[in-house]
């Protein structure tokens, strides 16, 4: 089976622009989970969800939004980029919300200049 | 503010010894934990979990918690060179930002040949 994948690997912005990252979850999982990470630092939770609706949004501004599909495939958009935002963005998918079953893609890493 | 702490290290040991790694963190409400091993340029790999007190062995690996300490801990017996990586330490709270994972920092194991 295929496991978690997420386009683009790479990307690269300037300030200002907006960016659309996106994620399909292994076959038969039905939560997915974004986290931001920094360089040299641990992930942090920006959204989950499950069954197409957020169950869940960790400390991040408006300008980060999500949402799931049908298909239980996602998308991470973000507005009026930083430079700060620049990191690798992982998605990851579930059975369920619990993380026991969860799984991280390969990521996208994206460079704000 | 909840968080998982962890000594970024680098933690040197040489091969086939014990790597024994730490993680404490501050909600007391944390349900479950979990240890992933991250390779440099790629995404974490669940390695275990633990929700009871005291340990858990898979395979060299052993996780150990002490909820009344806030403490978890992750042993590597017979260490290889393969296992260089960082470890991160996440913890799962339920709370109103939904059913999220929380990571440290991660700690970098060096082990040499």
């Amino acid at each position: 089976d295929a496991g978690v994948t997420q386009s683009p690997t790479h990307l690269i912005k300037t300030r200002g622009q907006h960016v659309t990252l996106r994620c399909s979850p292994i076959s038969g999982h039905k939560s997915v989970s974004w986290y931001q990470q920094v360089l040299g630092q641990g992930p942090q939770f920006i959204f989950q969800y499950y069954e197409k609706e957020e169950r869940g949004r960790g400390n991040f501004p408006d300008r980060f939004s999500a949402r799931q599909f049908p298909n239980y495939s996602s998308e991470l958009n973000v507005n009026a980029l930083l430079l700060g935002d620049s990191a690798l963005y992982l998605c990851a998918s579930s059975l369920v919300v619990v993380p026991e079953t969860q799984y991280f893609g390969p990521g996208t890493r994206l460079l704000v200049l | 503010q909840k968080e998982v702490e962890q000594n970024s290290g680098p933690l040197s040991v040489p091969e086939g010894a014990i790597a024994s790694l730490n993680c404490t963190y501050s909600d007391r409400g944390s349900q479950s934990f979990f240890w992933y091993r991250q390779y440099s340029g790629k995404s974490p790999e669940l390695i275990m979990f633990i929700y009871s007190n005291g340990d858990k062995e898979d395979g060299r690996f052993t996780a150990q918690l002490n909820k009344a300490s806030q403490y978890v801990s992750l042993l590597i017996r017979d260490s290889q060179p393969s296992d260089s990586a960082t470890y991160l330490c996440a913890v799962n709270t339920l709370n109103n930002a939904g059913n999220m994972l929380t990571f440290g920092g991660g700690t970098r194991l060096m082990v040499k040949p």
